[in-house]
């Protein structure tokens, strides 16, 4: 498997543009995460999915942040109107549900590098 | 979910044993401590999970002391490649969600 896969992986936009990150989970993973990490706040959890299903989007900074899960290959986080301090390296990772022995690794994506000017 | 304390950075010289400590005091019966390694301009990267004793794998090992409010984890005869933020984070049963705190940054020199 390819692993997570992300796009864009650099993205600079103005603000008040619309921003669309892009994430394709490894095949069979049944969560899907996206994070925002930040020199300032670190690595924080945006949303999560499970089997499509928004479960907990309590990270989500405000309404400008959306998240959608289409099918189980595809999500993503849309941001609009952007802004200056929305800049920050975005990850998607995903996993497979707990297992009996512990809860199972995420698989982290390479991040998209978002820059609003 | 327990909160997590770990040194904020660590030096080290290649070859030599690195041990970086979690304390988690407030750990609960159904609660996993995992550890996480992150490169720089890549994304965290699982390293070793345990619940109780001791865990090893080929990268790293993992020591819980009984009373598991705390916990170890022990880098065999670094390499500057493992010059990286480890993240050490305590996972709930049936939560799903992983808190990352602000990890320690290793620096190996040569």
């Amino acid at each position: 498997d390819a692993g997570v896969i992300q796009s864009p992986r650099h993205e600079v936009t103005e603000m008040g543009q619309e921003v669309t990150l892009r994430c394709k989970p490894i095949s069979g993973h049944d969560y899907l995460f996206w994070y925002r990490q930040t020199m300032m706040r670190g690595l924080e959890l945006l949303i999560y999915f499970n089997n499509n299903v928004p479960i907990d989007d309590s990270g989500m900074p405000e309404d400008r942040f959306s998240a959608k899960m289409p099918n189980a290959s595809f999500s993503t986080l849309k941001i609009q109107p952007s802004e200056p301090r929305d800049s920050a390296v975005y990850f998607c990772a995903s996993s497979w549900r707990w297992g009996d022995k512990g809860p199972y690794e995420q698989y982290f994506g390479p991040g998209t590098r978002l820059t609003v000017t | 979910l327990a909160k997590t304390t770990q040194p904020i950075s660590m030096d080290s010289y290649e070859g030599q044993e690195v041990n970086i400590t979690c304390s988690h005091n407030n750990i609960a019966t159904n609660d996993y401590i995992t550890w996480y390694q992150q490169f720089p301009s890549q994304g965290p990267r699982f390293i070793i999970q345990g619940y109780k004793t001791k865990v090893t794998n080929e990268v790293a090992s993992l020591f819980i002391p009984a009373d598991r409010k705390s916990s170890t984890l022990s880098l065999p005869r670094v390499s500057l490649s493992d010059t990286a933020v480890y993240y050490c984070l305590v996972v709930r049963v049936n939560t799903d969600k992983l808190i990352f705190g602000t990890g320690t940054r290793l620096q190996v020199f040569p």
